[in-house]
């Protein structure tokens, strides 16, 4: 069974900071695909960034970057230049091959960007 | 625009009454799910669908029931058979179930029972 953790419930990050979010996961699935995504506190989820598997590069959107060490199974995302707009609840989830739709969602962790 | 309407936002209810979440898209997705969010929790699946007229369980149905008669349409109803339902519902599609693009999802429907 796959498995996704975030172990940081909460972070407080000083605007136009750098914050890293860390995402561990487990699975025996050699095809994957791990997202970001952010949950204001309006409820809806953004969709961040994606990192597949079999990806060479790290993925890069904007301001984020994910850093993506397949052998320690982590997929940490980066936020650079944190604006107060980042405020929000951020959540990692982990899709693979042998679980077609199901997505494994992390508990989240809360990122509060202060002045 | 395209997206996914998510009805109502904030619901309440009686303990022992059903209650239906209404989901449509207009996205022209083959694949729709819901998932439930408690307080400082990440989200569970409850139901999902990849095609019209066939809906699978994901790992918290009880108490729960679905319907996909129109590829637009996923409701949800939370029967009295939940225990607790108070939570945050969250529709979400993509374009087919076998994909690895991601879920773009609704606003969000906050049910309490009193």
């Amino acid at each position: 069974a796959q498995k996704i953790t975030q172990t940081q419930p909460g972070m407080f990050v000083q605007e136009k900071e750098a914050v890293t979010l860390d995402c561990t996961y487990d699975t025996s699935d050699p095809s994957y695909g791990l997202f970001w995504y952010k949950q204001p506190s309006s409820g809806e989820m953004i969709f961040l960034i994606y990192q597949g598997s079999y990806d060479q590069q790290n993925a890069t959107e904007g301001r984020y970057s994910l850093n993506f060490q397949k052998a320690r199974k982590s997929a940490n995302l980066v936020i650079s230049a944190s604006q107060l707009g980042d405020s929000a609840m951020y959540f990692c989830a982990l899709l693979t091959t042998d679980s077609w739709g199901k997505f494994q969602f992390g508990a989240g962790t809360q990122v509060v960007v202060t002045p | 625009d395209g997206g996914i309407t998510q009805s109502p936002k904030y619901l309440f209810r009686k303990e022992g009454q059903n209650v239906t979440l209404s989901c449509e898209q207009n996205l022209n997705h083959d694949a729709m799910y819901w998932y439930r969010q408690d307080p400082g929790q990440g989200l569970r699946l409850i139901y999902y669908s990849q095609i019209v007229n066939d809906f699978q369980k994901g790992d918290i149905a009880e108490g729960y029931s679905v319907s996909r008669e129109k590829k637009e349409s996923f409701p949800l109803t939370v029967t009295s058979a939940q225990k607790n339902p108070t939570a945050f519902y969250l529709c979400a599609s993509s374009i087919r179930l076998a994909s690895t693009g991601e879920l773009f999802f609704g606003e969000g429907s906050r049910l309490t029972v009193l």
